[in-house]
């Protein structure tokens, strides 16, 4: 079974400041995992997604996330936080087939000017 | 590209009464999921189409949701009759294959169930 646990329900940054997102996962097999982005009244938007070849992902706006097989960790983070990146993220675990998409409860970023 | 595109965008219903939700995914999708988030939760899948087949609906309450994609494209979800712990956003995701990976999302359905 798999399954991801996001560790914080909500974060507060200051604009300019490092973000910090954190995410622990559970696969009984190398997984895939994704950091989605949902912004008010918007749809689900993919930010990257990580396959097995680097460890350290980059995505899009900046963001980008480190799998770590020893901690079964894969936080997303940003050198310096923007106030559009105020938004719900949430960490997800597919299943080996790539069919099933595993999603965890999601952090809410607040971003402070 | 035009994205996967959701009516209606709000619906407020009373409990026992019955509602649809409609998602026309992006051109040339073959998969086609509908996902159910509650507040405060993450998005739980409700059923997944390859084509106009049923790949995975494990999680559909059957005795009240129901959903179809007859000619492949375009699908709809119905709930009837609805519950109030039905109220949530439902989600229409494609993608353009069956473990391609990548899910294209549309805005959502909030529904409200009263």
């Amino acid at each position: 079974a798999q399954s991801v646990t996001q560790l914080d329900s909500h974060v507060s940054v200051s604009e300019g400041t490092p973000v910090l997102l954190r995410c622990n996962y559970s696969s009984s097999y190398s997984p895939s995992l994704f950091w989605y982005v949902q912004h008010p009244n918007k749809g689900l938007q993919l930010l990257l997604k990580y396959t097995s070849a680097a460890t350290l992902v980059k995505g899009i706006n900046g963001f980008e996330a480190e799998f770590k097989k020893s901690e079964t960790s894969f936080h997303l983070t940003k050198p310096s936080a923007h106030m559009s990146d105020a938004a719900e993220y949430f960490c997800v675990v597919s299943d080996p087939t790539g069919n099933q998409f595993y999603f965890g409860t999601g952090t809410s970023l607040t971003v402070i000017p | 590209e035009a994205g996967v595109a959701q009516s209606p965008r709000y619906k407020i219903i009373e409990k026992r009464q019955s509602v649809a939700f409609w998602c026309n995914p992006i051109s040339g999708h073959a998969t086609l999921y509908w996902y159910q988030q509650i507040l405060g939760q993450g998005p739980k899948l409700l059923i997944q189409f390859q084509n106009n087949g049923v790949v995975d609906d494990s999680q559909l309450p059957k005795d009240r949701f129901s959903a179809e994609r007859l000619k492949g494209v375009d699908s709809t979800l119905k709930i009837q009759p609805a519950k109030l712990e039905d109220s949530a956003v439902y989600l229409c995701a494609s993608s353009p294959w069956a473990g391609d990976e990548k899910l294209f999302f549309g805005s959502g359905t909030q529904l409200s169930v009263l």
